[in-house]
């Protein structure tokens, strides 16, 4: 089964960090461009980052670009979100996604950035 | 504000069609492939449509996508209770050279 988990998010002061994970299985990760999108409490979806099926290219959106970082590790099937600098704006559900067209959705971790 | 840009909802009773429409501009629909996500309460998204109108394994043919130009259409025939959710279009935008999204559109079905 094709599957997206997603782990590591919390309660975090503002201007702390936060590194977020997700987890393939069911599929080779190195073969896809993979995708982070959030949603903010109440929101719609945010298209936060993504990244080549080789780590070599890397796209933000301007509102986390030089605060996030997304890294992929294909020997172990792992999606990486390392989140610096965080504001209450940051608070919200972060997916991981496969393709830039999204087919596979993780369950989504929860990040509160509160202090 | 959204870069794509959606009805805030949609209602009709059940067994009735809605569309639901995606405006954008020549940088983001008019030069590039259209998704759309359907979102239960709850829940994660779920990709509906991809490549303007292809459904993937699994996803009834009561919906349908289409593009023309700089928008996009989402339709829903046979609705059903359990169609009841949020709805968002993205595409990538060239000039942007990141994904975006539509606000979103909650249908409502009577």
């Amino acid at each position: 089964e094709v599957q997206l988990v997603e782990s590591g998010g919390g309660l975090v002061q503002p201007g702390g960090s936060l590194r977020l994970s997700c987890a393939a299985s069911g599929f080779t990760l190195s073969n896809y461009w993979m995708t982070w999108v959030r949603q903010a409490p109440g929101k719609g979806l945010e298209w936060v980052a993504n990244i080549k099926p080789d780590g070599s290219v890397k796209y933000y959106v301007d509102s986390v670009r030089g605060r996030f970082t997304i890294s992929r590790d294909n020997a172990k099937n792992s999606l990486y979100l390392q989140m610096n600098s965080l504001g209450a704006e940051d608070t919200a559900v972060y997916y991981c996604a496969r393709k830039n067209g999204m087919d596979v959705w993780g369950q989504g971790t929860t990040v509160i950035v509160s202090s | 504000q959204s870069v794509l840009t959606q009805p805030p909802s949609v209602s009709a009773a059940p067994g009735q069609k809605v569309t639901i429409s995606c405006s954008g501009s020549s940088s983001n629909i008019g030069n590039n492939y259209v998704s759309w996500y359907q979102q239960l309460p709850g829940t994660a998204p779920k990709l509906l449509i991809y490549d303007n109108n292809k459904r993937p394994a699994g996803i009834p043919d009561r919906f349908s996508g289409s593009k023309s130009g700089t928008s996009a259409t989402l339709g829903i025939t046979g609705l059903q209770t359990g169609d009841e959710a949020d709805y968002y279009c993205g595409a990538w935008d060239d000039s942007l050279s990141t994904g975006v999204f539509g606000g979103g559109t909650k249908v409502t079905v009577l």
